[in-house]
């Protein structure tokens, strides 16, 4: 069973503070994670994709994957309320395995 | 990022009645291309995966009779309630599978919302 592991939060921060949000895979087969946001009501967007260990910066977005660990994460420098929003963490398939599979999504919430 | 439509972005239907959502990727060949619903307050629930020129792949407790999938064209998924009733009301959403040089990215439609009185 291909699990992606989010805390559903809501997590909470006030503006122009950083945001960690975590998320743990069990596929080690995978090479390819991604994060999307999903204002409410609204479909995800992707915003970060990473495929190899370490840090990807874009903006104020860093995505940072640790395999060894079977680790993501992402980081929201100076939050916005803005940036409030679902954030979905999803690992792609492996092998034969078509279908990227998402995580149930952590609450951010910046408070103004 | 690509760019993937849907059409209708709403729809209000009678319960009996069958409704068809189209998904379109506008500026790339999708082979694959995933349905999704979204219930309030909860995370996306895969229905199946549509290939090309194949059958759809369902998702365990998804009715394929219910809900048909046609991938007639690399760019080009329908999804079509069959006889819906309310509890059918919901957000379905589609996503299309990029390949190349950023792998399997999935991008998503802006979604449909299903209303079935």
């Amino acid at each position: 069973q291909k699990e992606v592991e989010q805390n559903s939060g809501p997590l909470s921060v006030p503006e122009g503070a950083i945001a960690s949000l975590n998320c743990t895979y069990s596929d080690r087969g995978s090479q390819s994670f991604f994060w999307y946001r999903q204002y409410s009501g609204k479909s995800p967007e992707l915003i970060m994709s990473i495929y190899s260990n370490g840090d990807k910066e874009d903006g104020r977005f860093t995505a940072q994957l640790n395999k060894a660990s079977q680790y993501v994460s992402l980081l929201i420098r100076d939050s916005q309320p803005s940036d409030s929003a679902t954030y979905l963490c999803a690992q792609g398939g492996s092998g034969g395995y078509q279908k990227v599979t998402f995580g149930t999504g952590t609450k951010l919430q910046v408070i103004p | 990022g690509a760019v993937v439509s849907q059409h209708p972005s709403r729809v209000i239907c009678k319960s009996g009645t069958s409704v068809k959502i189209e998904c379109r990727s506008l500026d790339f060949q999708a082979t694959t291309m995933f349905w999704y619903r979204q219930f309030p307050k909860q995370s996306l629930m895969l229905m199946a995966t549509s290939n090309e020129g194949s059958k759809a792949t369902y998702e365990q407790g998804v009715e394929k009779d219910k809900f048909l999938i046609n991938h007639a064209s690399l760019t080009l998924s329908t999804l079509t309630v069959t006889s819906a009733h309310p509890e059918d009301s919901s957000f379905y959403i589609c996503s299309a599978r990029q390949e190349g040089h950023q792998r399997e990215t999935q991008y998503f439609g802006p979604g449909t919302r299903l209303l079935v009185l």
